[in-house]
């Protein structure tokens, strides 16, 4: 159980066009999802937190209006980067906030690779 | 404020043994995590200790002490495939992942 999919898992894309990127739990409820970026070398960054039915909240430095974010269900949350720039080509990975054996975890989804030429 | 320190790099034997250590400061405190990345993969999920102690699962053991802010992953007999980073994050008490870093680690034959 507690699988969580991403799709798609790499998109390459032109200079100021949007990408849309889909997280989904597959076999549980989430009612939070997060966004993470993840550059070479470099560890994982939030940017968000998705709570469905409600606005994210965005870390410090991270766009909101460049950085669309949508949990419209229990079970989905699209991040939208709009308007892509080649600075924004990196590793997107989201997770979900679910239950291992009684306790809080967050399962990863397998990440997306957006690159922007 | 909220940190996770954890060594950059660590370069051991295949066959052998290898710590990895973690220090954290969290708002407050609900549990502690380590996962493994390879590189171009998300993190896939290895421990996690909320009580003093070791907890074992196989090859990987995972250790706490909450009054010293400090835990350890202990990988036993290495090999070559365990090449990887290995991520530490706290839990805050909001429940969110603050993350280390990560540290490399180099398997060597």
């Amino acid at each position: 159980g507690a699988v969580v999919s991403q799709h798609p898992s790499r998109v390459i894309c032109k200079s100021g066009t949007s990408v849309k990127i889909e997280c989904r739990s597959l076999d549980f409820q989430a009612t939070t999802m997060f966004w993470y970026r993840q550059f070479p070398k470099q560890s994982l960054m939030l940017m968000a937190t998705s709570n469905e039915g409600s606005k994210a909240t965005y870390e410090q430095g991270v766009e909101k209006d460049k950085f669309l974010i949508n949990h419209a269900s229990l079970t989905l949350s699209t991040l939208t980067v709009t308007s892509a720039h080649p600075e924004d080509s990196s590793f997107y990975i989201c997770s979900a906030r679910g239950e291992r054996e009684g306790y809080n975890e967050q399962f990863f989804g397998p990440g997306t690779r957006l690159t922007v030429l | 404020g909220q940190n996770i320190d954890q060594p950059t790099e660590m370069t051991a034997t295949e066959g052998a043994i290898v710590q990895i250590n973690c220090t954290y400061q969290t708002s407050g405190f609900n549990g502690l995590f380590w996962y493994q990345q390879h590189a171009g993969e998300a993190p896939t999920f290895l421990s996690y200790n909320v009580l003093d102690g070791l907890e074992e699962k196989g090859r990987f053991s995972s250790f706490l002490s909450r009054s010293k802010g400090y835990s350890y992953l202990l990988l036993k007999e290495l090999q070559m495939k365990d090449s990887a980073s290995y991520l530490c994050a706290g839990m805050d008490s909001n429940y969110q992942l603050i993350w280390g870093a990560g540290t490399k680690l180099i398997i060597k034959p």
